[in-house]
């Protein structure tokens, strides 16, 4: 099992590009969620979803989208980039709810 | 909102020292989980602590939950230059019918001198 995939690796965006940080996990988990991660502020909730079709807000979902059409996959969508939005970008998923996440490589993103 | 309070930090140990961080809620919690993220990786899942004053050892880590499920705390024996990274817990509130929101720490850096 690949576990959770998480691609790109780096990002370099310009203020308002648009992109979307691809997930993907193999674990059938139904759970999967979004974090971002800044220095020194541990982890930030940004989405989550309880599975195929749902998904709800975490703690910091201006300036993003989800959506979740597959078990296996859940894209975060940024859609007018802004130098806030600078950060390392976590998925991760689990098979029950908030519970032993398993956490893909992350995605390193910068807002120029 | 829930809070979820760490401490310290930072903690910079010589090898062979004992380590220890802190976790507070300003709530009462489901239940804690643990995890650590080496310098670059990410976060990986540790342990989780569900019942009031449980105890949980792993080799040289022993975890605490308090018993009003307010705290907890890591403990680590004999550090070595492996233990080095950053250790977060994370507590989960559950809220009447939702799916309950968790919570992490800001973390606690631990770094290892040879």
């Amino acid at each position: 099992n690949a576990g959770v995939t998480q691609t790109p690796k780096f990002r370099i965006l310009k203020i308002g590009q648009s992109m979307t940080l691809q997930c993907t996990q193999d674990m059938n988990h139904n759970y999967m969620y979004w974090y971002r991660q800044d220095p020194g502020m541990g982890l930030k909730l940004i989405y989550y979803s309880v599975g195929a079709g749902i998904t709800d807000k975490g703690e910091v979902p201006n300036g993003y989208n989800v959506s979740r059409s597959t078990t296996e996959d859940f894209p975060l969508r940024l859609e007018l980039a802004a130098p806030s939005q600078t950060s390392v970008y976590f998925c991760a998923s689990s098979y029950s709810s908030h519970r032993l996440l398993y956490f893909g490589p992350g995605t390193r993103l910068t807002v120029l | 909102g829930q809070q979820v309070m760490q401490i310290p930090q930072y903690q910079h140990v010589q090898e062979g020292e004992d380590f220890t961080t802190y976790c507070n809620s300003s709530t009462t919690l489901s239940n804690i989980q643990w995890y650590k993220q080496r310098p670059g990786g990410h976060p990986v899942f540790l342990i989780q602590l569900v019942k009031s004053g449980e105890v949980k050892k792993q080799k040289r880590l022993t975890f605490q939950f308090g018993e009003a499920k307010k705290n907890s705390s890591l403990h680590i024996t004999a550090t070595q230059t492996t233990d080095v990274g950053t250790y977060f817990c994370a507590g989960l509130e559950r809220d009447g019918g939702s799916q309950g929101n968790l919570i992490f720490g800001k973390g606690t850096k631990l770094s290892v001198k040879p």
